[in-house]
């Protein structure tokens, strides 16, 4: 089965400074990766995804993640982060079968941007 | 854009009432998803349906059932609201086949009391 690792619980970076979030999956094939964002009170909303070709996906928000087969990961970057990114950020993996494609969500990472 | 509608952002409930969660979405989407957040839980999958009338359990259907009478609808019902089933609730849907990832809806705050 497959399943999302994110290590960090929470992460503090200072504003201005350069960000990453990391993510580990594990799945038998070929994956679709996604990193979704949280603000508080809200729902997802999607900020990249990564299904085949270039491993280095740009997304919305200034933010990218790159996919290293070798690895199981997609860590999420962005060079600047400002204070409105402080935020819940969800890696997930893709799946398809069964009669429904489904995502596996890791247990998210809490950014805190200290000014 | 495609949307995915909730009810409610808020709700309070008594313990042991039925509760109706409502989730719509507008652009013919097969998948539709319930899910509970809870903090250092992530998100947990209910139920999910890929097509009319048709539902699937996830991880924690117990205390749960859905509906899905009509495409764009699927609804989350407690039988019996239980304190323990205080949380947010997302729903979501996604096209079948696509591996688009999933459109997720605002979100309710349910607090049973």
């Amino acid at each position: 089965a497959q399943s999302v690792t994110q290590p960090d619980i929470h992460i503090t970076v200072s504003e201005g400074a350069s960000l990453e979030l990391r993510c580990n999956y594990s799945y038998g094939a070929t994956p679709y990766l996604f990193w979704y964002v949280q603000s508080p009170g809200q729902g997802l909303q999607l900020l990249l995804k990564y299904f085949s070709g270039d491993t280095l996906v740009q997304g919305i928000k200034g933010f990218e993640a790159e996919f290293k087969r070798s690895q199981s990961s997609f860590n999420l970057r962005k060079p600047s982060v400002h204070w409105s990114d402080a935020a819940e950020y969800f890696c997930a993996v893709g799946y398809s079968g069964g009669g429904a494609d489904g995502l596996t969500f890791g247990k998210g990472t809490h950014l805190i941007i200290q000014p | 854009d495609v949307k995915v509608t909730q009810s409610s952002r808020y709700l309070v409930k008594r313990t042991g009432e039925k509760v109706f969660l409502e989730c719509v979405q507008d652009m013919d989407h097969e998948n539709m998803f319930w899910y509970r957040q809870d903090p250092g839980l992530g998100l947990r999958l209910i139920y999910f349906s890929y097509d009319v009338k048709m539902k699937e359990k996830g991880d924690i259907p117990e205390g749960y059932s859905v509906s899905r009478e009509k495409k764009e609808r699927f609804s989350l019902i407690l039988e019996s609201a239980s304190t323990n089933q205080t949380s947010m609730y997302l729903c979501a849907s996604s096209l079948l086949g696509t591996g688009d990832g999933y459109t997720f809806g605002s979100g309710t705050r349910l607090t049973v009391v």
